[in-house]
């Protein structure tokens, strides 16, 4: 089994819409979770963190279960710029390295 | 403000090379990591600095793979006798905190090797 494993998409949604990612992961001793936006061509940028069971932020709810290792991230009202793609983020190892899922694509489209 | 700075932003090696490639942190961030990210794939750990000290190597993939911070500032990736399979973009993170896991990314270099 893979440490981060992500729905890999891609989600094609209208305008107004809501969707959600779910991210598995294998390590049970992690503590705290992100996930990170990247744009095509460019860098990963911190969009959430995650250290407890959840966190909302506007449109953006990201849902944490320890017992299943499950997370989730949810996007209402998408807009247009919301086109990007979601990496589930999990610190493993020593806790410096971080474990990447593959990306989940989203496109919002008018 | 200044973010993460790496350069040069595009490199285009003959196998059999040697490269290096720059990263500018954000000014007092004592964190550093490096990440390569093949086509399709999330960002993979290369190795970390807390200042100048290399504390995680294991995500190096071969001992073609070197990295250095000498003063606990810039920071460089440098790749020997490249292969093929080095071709991809080469991702530089920093953070404020010892082993931070809120890490902000440079722009990265895109390495294609010929």
């Amino acid at each position: 089994r893979k440490e981060v494993e992500q729905d890999p998409g891609p989600f094609n949604v209208p305008e107004g819409a809501t969707v959600a990612f779910n991210c598995t992961y294998s390590n049970s001793a992690s503590q705290s979770f992100f996930w990170y936006r990247q744009d095509c061509r460019k860098e990963p940028k911190l969009l959430m963190s995650v250290y407890s069971s959840g966190n909302e932020d506007g449109r953006f709810t990201a849902q944490l279960n320890r017992a299943s290792q499950y997370i989730s991230l949810l996007i209402r009202d998408s807009k247009l710029s919301d086109s990007a793609t979601y990496l589930c983020v999990v610190p493993s190892g020593s806790a410096r390295q971080l474990t990447f899922g593959s990306g989940t694509q989203l496109t919002v489209l008018p | 403000g200044a973010g993460v700075s790496q350069s040069p932003r595009y490199k285009v090696a003959k196998r059999g090379q040697d490269v290096a490639l720059r990263c500018d942190p954000i000014s007092g961030h004592v964190s550093l990591f490096w990440y390569q990210q093949a086509l399709g794939q999330g960002p993979e750990f290369l190795t970390y600095f807390q200042n100048e000290a290399q504390l995680d190597k294991s995500g190096l993939p071969s001992d073609r793979f070197f990295a250095e911070r000498p003063e606990g500032s810039v920071s460089t990736l440098k790749i020997q006798r490249t292969q093929q399979e080095d071709s991809a973009v080469y991702l530089c993170a920093s953070s404020i905190l010892a082993g931070g896991r809120e890490q902000y990314f440079g722009p990265g270099t895109r390495l294609t090797v010929t």
